[in-house]
């Protein structure tokens, strides 16, 4: 079935700790994104990339990078995590970056950091 | 600033209808979108509007006043399953996506 994979599910880790999610898609869609989602907040951008070989910076981007080698995989690396970064971290991708171009997600990391 | 706001929470009867409503403002729009998201899941695309006026799926319609800088997602027959947040999504005018906290809608038989 298409779609987007995420892994871990779901980690536990120190402070200190680099991690790395994995995101893999498998629709052949030019542009993916990476957010977190926080108890009463909106989905928060972190990173984003229109194309491979491109990435961009989104509204939260401090504490994080990614990678955008090929078309269908686009993960996101906390160099040393800080229990500020306990969230639950959602892939998503879009065929394209314009207008009625809807983002389709995978079922998201639960990441804590401890 | 840039800013999406929506009920937090609703309650509604299995059967009956209810209108969860968005209002936005935003630098610059390119469509709006409606997300559901049951407890513990992944958000998954319901509709998008960019005219003004109604778009109709089903039990689901949603509309929008660019005007305004208003949107509302209507469900019809509630049915149990309907119980998720609802996520309203504005794209900007760089094309990405500025998203509400969403409204948990709460479905009592």
């Amino acid at each position: 079935i298409a779609g987007i994979t995420q892994a871990p599910t779901s980690q536990i880790l120190a402070a200190g700790r680099r991690m790395t999610l994995r995101c893999t898609q498998d629709m052949r869609h030019n542009a993916m994104y990476w957010y977190r989602q926080d108890l009463g907040l909106g989905l928060r951008l972190i990173h984003y990339s229109n194309t491979a070989g491109t990435t961009g910076k989104g509204e939260v981007p401090d504490g994080y990078s990614v990678s955008r080698a090929n078309t269908d995989d686009f993960p996101l690396t906390l160099a040393s995590a800080v229990p500020s970064q306990t969230s639950v971290y959602f892939c998503a991708s879009s065929a394209g970056t314009g207008e009625n171009q809807p983002q389709h997600f995978g079922d998201g990391t639960r990441l804590s950091i401890l | 600033g840039q800013n999406i706001d929506q009920p937090t929470e609703m309650t509604a009867t299995e059967g009956a209808i209810v209108q969860i409503n968005c209002t936005y403002q935003t630098s610059g729009f390119n469509g709006l979108f409606w997300y559901q998201q049951h407890a513990g899941e992944a958000p998954t695309f319901l509709s998008y509007n960019v005219l003004d006026g109604l778009e109709e799926k089903g039990r689901f319609s949603s509309f929008l006043s660019r005007s305004k800088g208003y949107s509302y997602l209507l469900l019809k027959e509630l049915q149990m399953k309907d119980s998720a947040s609802y996520l309203c999504a504005v794209m900007d005018s760089n094309y990405q996506l500025i998203w509400g906290a969403g409204t948990k809608l709460i479905i009592k038989p």
